[in-house]
């Protein structure tokens, strides 16, 4: 079962721009993490927000989490064509696995 | 990637065969796990194991099996049951942390 929900599916930005990134679930959690995948490549974790936390920052990686509203966001500032991968999240419900939703792929254009 | 390994890179099979994706990791942590991503989709659960001699079905176990024999070591075998199996599989470690450690993964194809 995939429970999260990234939005957008896809996003394209020009160098510098930042990216704003959603996630949606649908059962309570423990933690959500932020996953960035390269193009066939493997996963690589960015950040990982608990449930009792609001808003976590990570060098230019912010993310917020809303349990009320069962969302969270990943804004990447300062985008650059680097950047440009596919990005995952995931959540943790206590049970030792993730679930992760479909992604949103990002473009960043030099 | 870390000290994950899978191997091999890409597989290709013919109908009704079974084989065998490996997956290595020298950095002694006990979870390990097998998730299979289709083209534009996220990852499904197909395995995974907190500890040697022990595993647990994910969402989608059938036509899979796994062993876990040594610590290190949690190989997939794709089974002919398995009747979609053209994928990419990617193996995944967890330490005591909460996240997941991935390996490059194995593309593999149907014939």
């Amino acid at each position: 079962s995939q429970q999260g929900e990234e939005d957008p599916q896809a996003l394209s930005i020009q160098e510098g721009e930042n990216a704003t990134m959603n996630c949606s679930y649908k059962t309570s959690i423990n933690n959500l993490q932020w996953y960035r995948q390269n193009s066939g490549r493997g996963l690589v974790h960015l950040i990982l927000i608990r449930s009792n936390e609001r808003e976590k920052h990570s060098g230019r990686l912010r993310v917020t989490l809303d349990t009320s509203k069962k969302s969270s966001s990943l804004l990447i500032t300062a985008s650059r064509a680097a950047d440009t991968a596919s990005y995952f999240c995931a959540t943790e419900g206590g049970s030792e696995k993730l679930v992760f939703g479909k992604g949103t792929k990002l473009t960043v254009n030099p | 990637d870390g000290g994950i390994t899978q191997s091999p890179k890409y597989l290709f099979r013919k109908e009704g065969q079974n084989v065998t994706l490996s997956c290595e990791q020298n950095l002694n942590h006990d979870a390990m796990y097998w998730y299979r991503q289709d083209p534009g989709q996220g990852l499904r659960l197909i395995y995974y194991s907190q500890i040697v001699n022990d595993f647990q079905k994910g969402d989608i176990a059938e036509g899979y099996s796994v062993s876990r024999e040594k610590k290190e070591s949690f190989p997939l075998t794709v089974t002919s049951a398995q009747k979609n199996p053209t994928a990419f599989y990617l193996c995944a470690v967890k330490s005591g942390t909460v996240y997941q450690y991935f390996g490059p993964g194995t593309r593999l194809t149907v014939l």
